[in-house]
């Protein structure tokens, strides 16, 4: 069970946009469209942001959206800000209930 | 208050055993998916196991098959994870994680963790 490929790290300036890519298989990412992501300040537990690949839980900012195409999936943060600096991780069904996560992306507001 | 609260973490020698618990307040837990996701420090998430909400049905990442035992009391809100033959590489803070809309494919409501260390 490998961990689905992210970039270690993005970066942007307040009030750009960035995108966070998430690379998985025809068997994980491919197959379900059950992408998540969620983002994990220092210290704290993970917060969700998206589910099924675009769906904003209640109280997420509408800046954050998911997308996928094929085997990738991908977060775009819009309108960067200060509090958006935090590690993000997506997640894809593999099969029945197992899940997998990506590596990981640290991003930082320049 | 709704809410999810690990217990049972600590230092334990290889070869050793050691049973989590997760406490959950403040919503109907017998309606969830309950997880157990890890973080080895200064590594990402491991998904580790995952029970259904009647308890029924339960799955293991490869490198804890064997090894652990997940298990929920609905009557007492409580998520378990038996652990057994650790080993260093299970070194991690362990999260438990409430399934989000009930179902197993995203977590929308995690603990604050508990640290296993395995060391002799």
């Amino acid at each position: 069970q490998s961990a689905l490929t992210q970039p270690a790290s993005v970066s942007g300036s307040p009030g750009q946009s960035i995108t966070i890519s998430c690379t998985g298989t025809s068997s994980d990412i491919g197959a379900y469209d059950y992408v998540s992501w969620y983002q994990q300040h220092p210290g704290k537990a993970p917060k969700l942001m998206i589910s099924d690949v675009s769906d904003r839980p209640s109280g997420v900012s509408d800046r954050f959206s998911g997308s996928k195409s094929g085997n990738t999936a991908s977060l775009t943060i819009s309108g960067l800000q200060a509090e958006d600096e935090a590690d993000y991780y997506c997640s894809s069904y593999r099969s029945v209930s197992i899940i997998l996560f990506g590596t990981g992306t640290k991003v930082t507001v320049l | 208050q709704v809410q999810l609260v690990e217990s049972g973490g600590g230092l334990v020698k290889p070869g050793g055993s050691l049973r989590l618990s997760c406490a959950a307040s403040g919503f109907i837990f017998s309606d969830y998916y309950m997880t157990w996701i890890r973080q080895a420090p200064g590594k990402g998430l491991q998904w580790v196991s995952v029970v259904s909400s009647s308890g029924t049905h339960t799955n293991y990442a490869d490198s804890v098959k064997g090894r652990f035992s997940i298990s929920r009391d609905n009557a007492k809100h409580s998520l378990y994870l038996h652990m057994n033959s650790l080993r260093a590489e299970d070194t991690a803070v362990y999260y438990c994680a409430r399934g989000y809309s009930g179902y197993d494919r995203a977590f929308d409501m995690w603990g604050q963790g508990t640290m296993v260390t395995v060391s002799s």
